[in-house]
């Protein structure tokens, strides 16, 4: 597709339930990253994966969190457990060269 | 870690007013981008700046990047209704490629 695409937009999900979520990256980009952004907050990075390289999860909160990149395309970021702090919006980027990042519509996640 | 400090949070204006806000960091950034994001949507690149001095426009919008490479602005001329959302800074450092560090963003009211 043209942008970055997420599924699902909206996830309601109960308490200790495992969630996952999706990213398609634009077609071609090498990088793809994660980001948390909670109600009237600013972004708040996750994990970054560039091409075949080990990815940087230095800014998963807790090892509740985990992502995968499959084929160096689609990503799925994996909460387990969830718990209600971890309801907030996450965003989808990929980048080609440099640093300027596209971004998805996100997935809101409400974990009652 | 890097911070990122960008006022005002919020900002209500007349139509047909200018607007500005700002960005300071703790560090030297190598690129400043700033985003708009609408409500339900995903952030969508306005600006990117890549040399310090730099200043560059996108109709309406004009941002520069500081000469000590710890700052950006971003104006807004002549505002108009679909102007409202959240408007970001980002940054990138040269110990972490890949990885933005965003603003806290600024709300942005626009009355007709």
């Amino acid at each position: 597709g043209a942008g970055v695409s997420q599924s699902p937009s909206n996830k309601v999900t109960e308490k200790g339930k495992d969630v996952e979520l999706r990213c398609d990256p634009i077609s071609g980009h090498t990088a793809l990253y994660w980001y948390r952004q909670s109600l009237g907050q600013g972004l708040e990075f996750l994990i970054y994966f560039q091409g075949n390289s080990a990815p940087d999860k230095s800014g998963l909160p807790s090892d509740r969190f985990s992502a995968e990149r499959t084929g160096g395309s689609v990503s799925t970021l994996t909460i387990q457990r969830t718990q209600q702090e971890d309801s907030a919006v996450y965003l989808c980027a990929s980048s080609s060269e440099g640093p300027t990042q596209y971004f998805g519509p996100g997935t809101r996640l409400l974990v009652l | 870690g890097q911070q990122l400090n960008q006022s005002p949070q919020s900002m209500f204006i007349q139509e047909g007013e200018d607007v500005s806000m700002n960005c300071t960091s703790s560090s030297i950034f190598n690129t400043w981008l700033w985003y708009k994001q609408d409500p339900g949507e995903g952030p969508v690149l306005l600006i990117a700046l890549y040399k310090a001095g730099e200043l560059t426009s996108n109709g309406r919008l004009t941002a520069q990047f500081g000469i000590t490479r710890k700052d950006s602005f971003l104006n807004i001329s002549a505002s108009i209704p679909s102007d409202v959302g959240i408007y970001f800074c980002a940054g990138q450092g040269s110990t972490s490629y890949g990885k933005l560090t965003f603003g806290q963003g600024t709300i942005l009211t626009v009355h007709p």
